[in-house]
């Protein structure tokens, strides 16, 4: 789970397609998941939350699906808009703690 | 609602010199965290105030790092004497515990050191 290296990973998608951006969490005891969008120039915008007692969580045109047993985490945008375009991140964190720990992020293109 | 705002949005200053910054964290919202993003290593929480208490400083990188929280409106986080290795994008996040833990970010202050 720690941030590292110079280069993203990017996913490119064509505009009215569906994104699914994935994110392998480190810590077992983790129990509470964010996935943020980061624009250029601008700071992390919360996006959607899951707590470890559901699999699925859907809000407006996302859908985040959490698999504990492999600890994964993916984040579904339908219809993906180029205003989608951003670095999306995961964050985790453990009950009883403060302290999250963040993806490196996925940077999400969207093709007109 | 104001979000947390963070000033200045942008500081360019010269090797050795004093930097603060400043947040403002959401109204109600009782824990604040100070984050250092860069390509390098990422989002690195630096500090973590509770109820205006610093928590957890063991991020913060050396003795010129130093932040207060004045009180619940209010918080600085200073860089003296600042060096261009700490230039980087200083984010700012605030939570309520009364809520689902959801940490709020500032839009960051861009800082360059020369």
């Amino acid at each position: 789970g720690e941030s590292v290296g110079l280069h993203l990973p990017t996913l490119s998608v064509q505009e009215g397609d569906n994104s699914i951006i994935n994110c392998a969490y480190s810590n077992s005891a983790s129990d509470y998941f964010i996935w943020y969008k980061q624009e250029s120039g601008k700071g992390p915008q919360f996006i959607i939350d899951i707590r470890s007692n559901m699999d699925k969580r859907q809000g407006q045109r996302v859908t985040v699906l959490l698999n504990k047993t492999v600890k994964h985490l993916s984040l579904q945008i339908a219809a993906t808009q180029p205003g989608d375009s951003a670095v999306y991140f995961c964050a985790e964190k453990a009950g009883g703690t403060y302290k999250y720990i963040f993806g490196t992020g996925t940077r999400l293109k969207v093709l007109a | 609602d104001a979000g947390v705002i963070q000033s200045p949005r942008h500081e360019v200053t010269e090797m050795g010199q004093e930097v603060t910054l400043r947040c403002k964290p959401i109204s109600g919202h009782n824990s604040l965290f100070w984050y250092r993003q860069t390509m390098m290593r990422g989002l690195e929480l630096l500090i973590y105030f509770n109820n205006n208490v610093p928590i957890d400083d063991s991020g913060m990188p050396e003795d010129r790092f130093s932040a207060k929280m004045p009180n619940a409106s209010f918080s600085t986080l200073k860089i003296q004497p600042s060096e261009p290795r700490d230039s980087a994008v200083y984010f700012c996040a605030s939570s309520s515990q009364l809520a689902e833990e959801t940490q709020y970010f500032g839009p960051g202050t861009r800082l360059l050191v020369l």
